[in-house]
């Protein structure tokens, strides 16, 4: 079983309000990844966690904060987002934050920021 | 500057026939090469990878090629189907780290 899970699937949000995605891996994994995509372009890496630590955070401004509150569940929350940060949201998950990982890869949160 | 690129944005294959995916990169620290599938609003999906101690790994009918030497790795994937048509990314890891590096993607476009 590879499967990592995301909700919700769609989300609308204005940009005074405050929401949160979450993704949930049941496959033992202990480094766990955020990435935004955009239309026709490659996944772009935003939060890595290893062993439920941040171990990178690449420049992401701070209206977006991640939290691991275990080994299973990863959570992004969104305050005062900007329109531009619409795009599919995506977790991702490996065995290790080491070498040689594969990173399997949940369906996404497509947002829209109005 | 891209360090894993993907020259071709589409390819177009008949059912049936073998469909080539290409990919070159540039730094050789990278040791850990890997192909996903993406369909619209979904996920990538994982396909196959490779490691540099390999030039070759097969799995079903996708198979993955790697030139150390050219800094090159391709997908090969026979009989192609309807079913394949996708955007594919190559990636890769460095030493001791697991975040990958993307290309671009090439969108594979199957014709019955």
């Amino acid at each position: 079983d590879t499967e990592v899970t995301q909700t919700p699937k769609h989300l609308v949000m204005g940009m005074t309000n405050k929401k949160s995605l979450k993704c949930e891996q049941h496959m033992g994994h202990r480094a766990m990844y955020w990435y935004k995509q955009k239309a026709k372009k490659p996944p772009e890496l935003m939060f890595v966690y290893s062993y439920e630590k941040l171990s990178i955070n690449e420049s992401v401004p701070s209206r977006f904060s991640p939290e691991c509150p275990n080994s299973s569940l990863l959570n992004l929350h969104l305050h005062a987002l900007q329109p531009e940060d619409s795009a599919l949201y995506l977790c991702a998950s490996s065995l290790g934050a080491s070498d040689q990982e594969t990173q399997y890869f949940g369906p996404g949160t497509r947002l829209l920021v109005l | 500057d891209q360090q894993v690129k993907q020259n071709s944005p589409s390819l177009s294959v008949q059912e049936g026939r073998i469909s080539i995916l290409n990919c070159d990169y540039t730094n050789s620290m990278f040791d850990y090469f890997l192909w996903y599938k993406k369909y619209p609003a979904e996920g990538p999906t994982f396909l196959i990878s490779i490691s540099s101690i390999k030039d070759k790994n097969e799995d079903g009918r996708f198979t993955v090629f790697l030139n150390k030497s050219a800094k090159h790795l391709s997908l090969h994937i026979v009989p192609s189907q309807p079913g394949d048509s996708a955007v594919y990314f190559c990636a890769a890891t460095s030493w001791g780290y697991s975040t990958l590096t993307f290309g671009k993607g090439t969108m594979l476009l199957v014709s019955p």
